[in-house]
């Protein structure tokens, strides 16, 4: 059984540009969540997407955005970026919309 | 809103010591609680979990018991080891989508 999966390892933008995300979820899960842990910080939920639909946001702006593939992975789109949104980006993947989560080794996104 | 409250860190131990890492939450309903592992460099693993009140979540040789009437998780082991070395991270999950963390506490243990 293949765990969550996320690529890149690591990234480093500048401030003002897009950046993409992927997350490849377990097998057989149709639930993803994503999240961002600052440094020294705990992790924040920005969103989750259940068979394609969003399924709830965390207090993020709208320039955070997602997507979730008839296969369930996901991508996770951040446009304008700040330097704020530097941290490790963190995708989880579940059996159901309320079922446990599953972490992958998560993005490390550097925006100078 | 759900909120969860972990002791500050970095809480240093020698090996063989005895660990305790305080967690208390805030949640409307019956949260399930979990405590999740970071290693460096490395994302989250479930260590355990516990879903109803009195029940305790056991691995590795943690313990952690969920005390309704204390709001409380508080994680334990009775002999650290050097590999124990991570943040520990206290978390519940009320029934919204996510999962609320708190801020994680670092344990360093010395050989």
């Amino acid at each position: 059984e293949t765990g969550v999966t996320q690529s890149p390892t690591h990234l480093i933008k500048t401030r003002g540009q897009q950046v993409t995300l992927r997350c490849s979820s377990q097998s057989g899960h149709n639930t993803v969540s994503w999240y961002q842990q600052a440094l020294g910080q705990g992790p924040q939920f920005i969103f989750q997407y259940y068979r394609e639909e969003e399924n709830g946001r965390g207090n993020f702006p709208p320039r955070f955005s997602g997507l979730q593939f008839p296969n369930y992975s996901s991508e996770l789109n951040v446009n304008a970026l700040e330097l704020d949104d530097s941290a490790l980006y963190l995708c989880a993947s579940s059996l159901e919309e309320v079922g446990e989560q599953f972490f992958g080794p998560g993005t490390r996104l550097t925006v100078l | 809103g759900d909120s969860v409250t972990q002791m500050e860190g970095p809480v240093t131990l020698s090996e063989e010591a005895f660990l305790t890492i305080n967690c208390t939450y805030t949640a409307t309903g019956y949260p399930s609680l979990f405590w999740y592992v970071q290693y460096p460099g490395e994302g989250l693993q479930l260590l355990l979990k516990a879903t109803k009140a009195d029940d305790k979540g056991s691995n590795k040789g943690f313990e952690a018991t969920y005390r309704k009437e204390t709001t409380s998780f508080h994680l334990e082991k009775g002999s650290v080891q050097v590999s124990d070395s991570a943040v520990y991270f206290c978390a519940l999950y009320s029934g919204y989508s996510t999962l609320t963390f708190g801020k994680g506490t670092m344990l360093l243990v010395s050989p």
